[in-house]
């Protein structure tokens, strides 16, 4: 079964805005990873996040993982076109080496 | 330079017939894997392979067989190709299977007619 679910399906922005995406996910992870997919293309890994860190930060990109709510929020700041793309989360579980995937969010940056 | 590749791109064909799907990885990876991504985006993973062995085996129809000839490759036979085959299906690597980083190739978008 699905592991990731992602929060807004599909979001629409003006370019220079925030963009928000959340991840909820049901049993207990090693990592949480975020990957990008641009329309006809294949993923491209992002930032990973480990369950014992909090938050993480890689240029534009900051991550946040609360465990206890298992949840993770990935934030893009002073959004471009060139963002829009899916997002989808990943993760892999205690002892497994399946990532299992999200349902992605869609995001739209209008210029 | 590409890191991972997928030959075809594209795949049309008829049900029934049997087809393949070639995929390559430069990047030295022990684990190769193969993903089925559906009409709305989601994401599955069906095989995965680590250094030619056999570790992932999801809840695939058997007339789906991976082929590993060596840790670089990671082939995809389909059997007797149906309606519901129809997707765009990844192939992608890791340096080991413990949760890294996967790389990504491009997908081959197959349309069963």
């Amino acid at each position: 079964s699905q592991q990731g679910e992602e929060d807004p399906q599909a979001l629409s922005i003006q370019e220079g805005e925030n963009a928000t995406m959340n991840c909820s996910y049901k049993t207990s992870i090693n990592n949480l990873q975020w990957y990008r997919q641009n329309s006809g293309r294949g993923l491209v890994h992002l930032i990973l996040i480990r369950s014992n860190e909090r938050e993480k930060h890689s240029g534009r990109l900051r991550v946040t993982l609360d465990t206890s709510k298992k949840s993770s929020s990935l934030l893009i700041t002073a959004s471009r076109a060139a963002d829009t793309a899916s997002y989808f989360c990943a993760t892999d579980k205690d002892s497994s080496y399946k990532l299992i995937f999200g349902s992605g969010t869609r995001l739209l940056v209008r210029p | 330079d590409t890191a991972v590749s997928q030959t075809p791109k594209y795949l049309v064909t008829q049900m029934g017939n049997d087809k393949s799907i070639k995929c390559e990885q430069n990047l030295g990876h022990d684990t190769m894997y193969w993903y089925k991504q559906d009409s709305k985006k989601f994401l599955k993973i069906m095989f995965s392979y680590n250094n030619k062995e056999l570790i992932i085996n999801e809840t695939v129809p058997n007339r789906f067989s991976p082929k590993s000839p060596d840790k670089a490759h990671l082939n995809l036979h389909i059997n007797s190709l149906e309606l519901g085959d129809s997707a765009v299906y990844f192939c992608a690597s890791s340096q080991d299977p413990a949760g890294k980083t996967q790389y990504f190739g491009p997908g081959t978008r197959l349309l069963v007619l």
